[in-house]
């Protein structure tokens, strides 16, 4: 079975500052990894996503994120952190198996704050 | 192209009522997969829907439901509504459902049972 371990509920930033969020994975089939955000009162927007192409993939705003298969993660990074960043941002796993059609497993989410 | 479309935003009802929710996903997606966000539940599947058939179903009770029309839009019903249903329903369409396809999320519709 497929799940998504969000290892920070909470990440405090000064603008300017480099952004990590992390994420490990657990799954049975080649799995594709998704990065969404979700500013208040809103719904979410990809902002990248991983399907066995490249390991390194680049998203908007600026976001990347690198699946590493020996450690089971793909954090999110960015260089220089915006005040428009600031959301919940949301790991996500899904799998090729046929019995997971339109199945989409959601981490627990990460609050991203930036500070001025 | 218009973006995943849900209706109404906001709705109050209350205990042992029933409510019926609106999707419509971007012309052209045959996919459409409900989730309900909870502060304490996070994001959970509920259902997705393919071709007007129900393809996957997630761990809710028999009281939410949902359909597909021939237009690709789909509706989620949740009869004898209790206090716990209160969230976010989102909607999202992708083009065919499969492992890998980005999911394109609606803004959601806000339901609160009193």
């Amino acid at each position: 079975a497929q799940s998504v371990t969000q290892l920070d509920s909470h990440v405090s930033v000064s603008e300017g500052t480099p952004v990590l969020l992390r994420c490990n994975y657990s799954s049975s089939y080649s799995p594709s990894l998704f990065w969404y955000v979700q500013h208040p009162n809103k719904g979410l927007q990809l902002l990248l996503k991983y399907t066995s192409a490249a390991t390194l993939v680049k998203g908007i705003n600026g976001f990347e994120a690198e699946f590493k298969k020996s450690e089971t993660s793909f954090h999110l990074t960015k260089p220089s952190a915006h005040m428009s960043d600031a959301a919940e941002y949301f790991c996500v796993v899904s799998d090729h198996g046929s019995s997971n059609t339109g199945k989409l497993i959601f981490g627990q989410g990460t609050t991203l704050q930036v500070k001025p | 192209k218009a973006g995943v479309t849900q209706t109404p935003r906001y709705l109050i009802k209350t205990r042992g009522q029933q409510v019926t929710l609106s999707c419509s996903p971007i012309s052209g997606h045959r996919s459409v997969s409900w989730y309900q966000q909870t502060p304490g539940q996070g994001l959970q599947f509920l259902f997705e829907y393919f071709s007007e058939t129900q393809r996957n179903k997630g761990n809710f009770p028999g009281r939410f439901s949902g359909r597909q029309f021939s237009n690709s839009r789909s509706e989620m019903n949740v009869s004898t509504l209790e206090l716990g249903d209160s969230a976010l329903y989102l909607c999202a369409s992708s083009p065919l459902g499969a492992g890998g396809d980005t999911q394109y999320f609606g803004p959601g519709t806000r339901l609160t049972v009193l």
